[in-house]
């Protein structure tokens, strides 16, 4: 199967740094991304990872490891509005479709 | 440069009834996804519509079907509903038809309540 695997639920203080994991089958791996997604809403996109490495964008940077499967989003600074669920999607090359399976998401809360 | 719109917002329905949701695509989009996301859970992929055709299907039964149009606007419909339908409906834009690595835009979602 295509499984993606995440904590469920991590707490961190105001100002601190948080790393999510988020771990997948590396068979047909074709790219990955993170999204945020407030309660009730959308998830908005947020980083795309295809190549190792890290990839930094302001407060939000995220790392991949194709050979082990694995990927971290790490948010700097946080900030109370930081308290959100973070889904780790994956796209597997099947059948020349690239079709994003996602994770069940990390809830991520921020104490003052 | 218009976003991914879905309408309505909520709705209620009762078990046995049939359902269509509506979305938008963001402007310059051919692909319109959907999604089922229950409470606690990832999105579940539900369909892909690329240029007016299905693209691929998730673990979904047929009472789950779709439609894109020539604006690429889309529907999702599902009849003969279960409690189980209750979620939060997504749809997703973007531009390749799944076919090649492009990025996903998500609409703010229906929430359906089947009781």
């Amino acid at each position: 199967g295509q499984n993606i695997d995440q904590p469920t639920e991590m707490t961190a203080t105001e100002g601190a740094i948080v790393q999510i994991n988020c771990t997948y089958q590396t068979s047909g791996f074709n790219g990955l991304f993170w999204y945020q997604q407030h309660a009730g809403e959308a998830p908005t996109f947020l980083s795309y990872n295809v190549l190792d490495g890290l990839e930094e964008k302001g407060r939000f940077s995220s790392f991949l490891s194709r050979s082990k499967g694995y990927s971290y989003l790490l948010l700097k600074e946080l900030q109370m509005k930081d308290s959100a669920s973070y889904l780790c999607a994956v796209r597997w090359a099947s059948g020349g479709s690239y079709i994003p399976t996602f994770g069940r998401g990390t809830s991520l809360i921020v104490h003052p | 440069e218009t976003g991914v719109t879905q309408s309505p917002t909520h709705l209620i329905k009762t078990r046995g009834q049939q359902v269509t949701l509506r979305c938008s695509s963001q402007s310059g989009h051919n692909t319109v996804s959907w999604y089922q996301q229950a409470l606690g859970q990832g999105p579940q992929f539900i369909f892909q519509y690329y240029r007016e055709e299905e693209n691929g299907r998730g673990n979904f039964p047929p009472r789950f079907s779709g439609l894109q149009f020539p604006n690429y606007s889309s529907e999702l419909n599902v009849n003969a509903l279960e409690l189980d339908d209750s979620a939060l409906y997504l749809c997703a834009s973007s531009l390749g038809g799944g076919r090649v690595a492009d990025t996903q835009y998500f609409g703010p979602g229906t929430r359906l309540t089947v009781l």
